[in-house]
């Protein structure tokens, strides 16, 4: 059974660029979170996508968004790039909601 | 705010002890908790999960306390080996809509041979 896919595996962009990462989740899954991971402030959560809704949405600025297929499969977008958005950004899925969570690899994202 | 913390941010042990790994949190109402492991240049891998109504739950080797009196989590990790060598987080959550992890900030596990 595959697990969660994450592409790309890593991503250099310029500041005022905008960047769309992907995650692929495990076949069956219908909820698919985001998170960001950085040296300073640890994992701190995005938002969370239940067949195709968004259900919650963490303390970021609207340049961070996301979306959800038919097919779970979810994308998040970081548009006005800043220095500060360098970070791993991890998707996770569960077949509910509420525990279970299986990671993917993370996208490293790295803004110069 | 709510937040979840770790007491010790490393923790090194000889292998084949036994490690323990211990995590405050400060949401009452939070009412399921997981352990994660994470190797370098991957995500984070589930340890073990437990539910409020349960003080004690064991896996493989692995083994997780919950005190909600004093909102404590802790990972026991018998007969340690390097490979399990990893930054070990604790997260909470909340069941129904709010569907979203709090996590720790991490410990670093280092095993000497």
């Amino acid at each position: 059974k595959a697990g969660v896919t994450q592409t790309p595996r890593y991503l250099i962009k310029t500041r005022g660029q905008q960047v769309t990462l992907s995650c692929s989740p495990i076949s069956g899954h219908r909820s698919v979170s985001w998170y960001q991971q950085t040296p300073g402030q640890g994992l701190q959560f995005l938002f969370e996508y239940f067949s195709e809704t968004q259900r919650n949405k963490g303390n970021f600025p609207g340049r961070f968004s996301g979306r959800q297929f038919s097919n779970s499969r979810s994308e998040m977008n970081v548009s006005t790039l800043e220095l500060g958005d360098s970070a791993l950004y991890l998707c996770a899925s569960s077949p509910l909601e509420d525990y279970g969570y299986t990671f993917g690899s993370g996208t490293r994202l790295t803004v110069v | 705010g709510e937040s979840v913390g770790l007491h010790l941010p490393t923790l090194s042990v000889q292998e084949g002890d036994n490690s323990i790994i211990n995590c405050a949190y400060s949401n009452s109402a939070s009412d399921y908790f997981i352990w994660y492991k994470q190797e370098s240049g991957k995500g984070p891998q589930f340890i073990i999960d437990i539910r409020s109504n349960m003080d004690k739950r064991q896996g493989q080797r692995v083994t997780v306390l919950l005190n909600k009196t004093v909102k404590h989590l802790s990972l026991q990790i018998a007969a340690t080996q390097p490979g399990d060598s990893a930054v070990y987080f604790c997260a909470e959550g909340v069941t129904g809509a709010n569907s979203k992890l709090t996590f720790g900030k991490g410990i670093t596990l280092s095993v000497r041979p």
